[in-house]
């Protein structure tokens, strides 16, 4: 099955400064990403997620980028303020290729804005 | 937010008893699942349905049964067999197809 694996587990930067997290994953069937965030307490939330066609997806401060070669993702987020932070979590999908779109997670970042 | 629901928020249960966690969505939704949230271990699957009176095994269904009676419904009961119950459980639907996966506000159960 699809092992996901994502670096770090936490990460400390001061505000206004740019965050990056890295997942690489198995599976070369894989082809949805989805990054969500979850903070304190809350549901996990969709923020932004890529497809296999693409190589890279701006949404507003964050973005995200796909080396399906080397079966690695990154979510990036610029200018960072202090609501960014939270736990971030970073999946990969067949789709309709296979399986029920059943996701497979990462272990989780714990991103922490400084002020 | 977000048309899917879990009860309760909190759940206390002694050793050797089964609960059920209830998961409604009013989303229509076609596909939904249930996760398991420990910390420093992500979200691991324990059962997802794509239909009505289908549903499949996920990485850690031992221990645990479902049913899907209603396309509205997928409660998940923890058994007695489930070694470690103790966590937080997340329900999450989605229509047809790929794309985002909408999560519901989770239970967390603890086992005395």
């Amino acid at each position: 099955g699809e092992n996901v694996e994502q670096h770090p587990s936490t990460l400390s930067v001061q505000e206004g400064d740019s965050a990056v997290i890295k997942c690489t994953y198995s599976d070369s069937a894989s082809n949805y990403f989805p990054w969500y965030k979850q903070e304190l307490g809350k549901r996990p939330q969709l923020i932004i997620d890529i497809r296999s066609n693409v190589g890279e997806k701006k949404d507003q401060r964050i973005a995200v980028t796909l080396n399906k070669t080397a079966k690695h993702f990154s979510l990036h987020i610029t200018e960072t303020q202090p609501e960014d932070s939270a736990v971030y979590f970073c999946a990969a999908s067949r789709g309709l290729t296979g399986g029920g779109n059943k996701l497979t997670f990462g272990t989780g970042t714990q991103l922490k804005v400084e002020l | 937010d977000g048309g899917i629901t879990q009860s309760p928020k909190y759940l206390f249960r002694k050793e050797g008893q089964n609960v059920t966690l209830s998961c409604e969505q009013n989303l229509n939704h076609d596909a939904m699942y249930w996760y398991r949230q420990d910390p420093g271990q992500g979200l691991r699957l324990i059962y997802y349905s794509q239909i009505v009176n289908d549903f499949q095994k996920g990485d850690i269904a031992e221990g645990y049964s479902v049913s899907r009676e209603k396309k509205e419904s997928f409660p998940l009961t923890v058994t007695s067999a489930q070694k470690n119950p103790t966590a937080f459980y997340l329900c999450a639907s989605k229509i047809g197809g790929s794309g985002e996966q909408f999560f519901g506000p989770g239970t967390r159960l603890t086992v005395l």
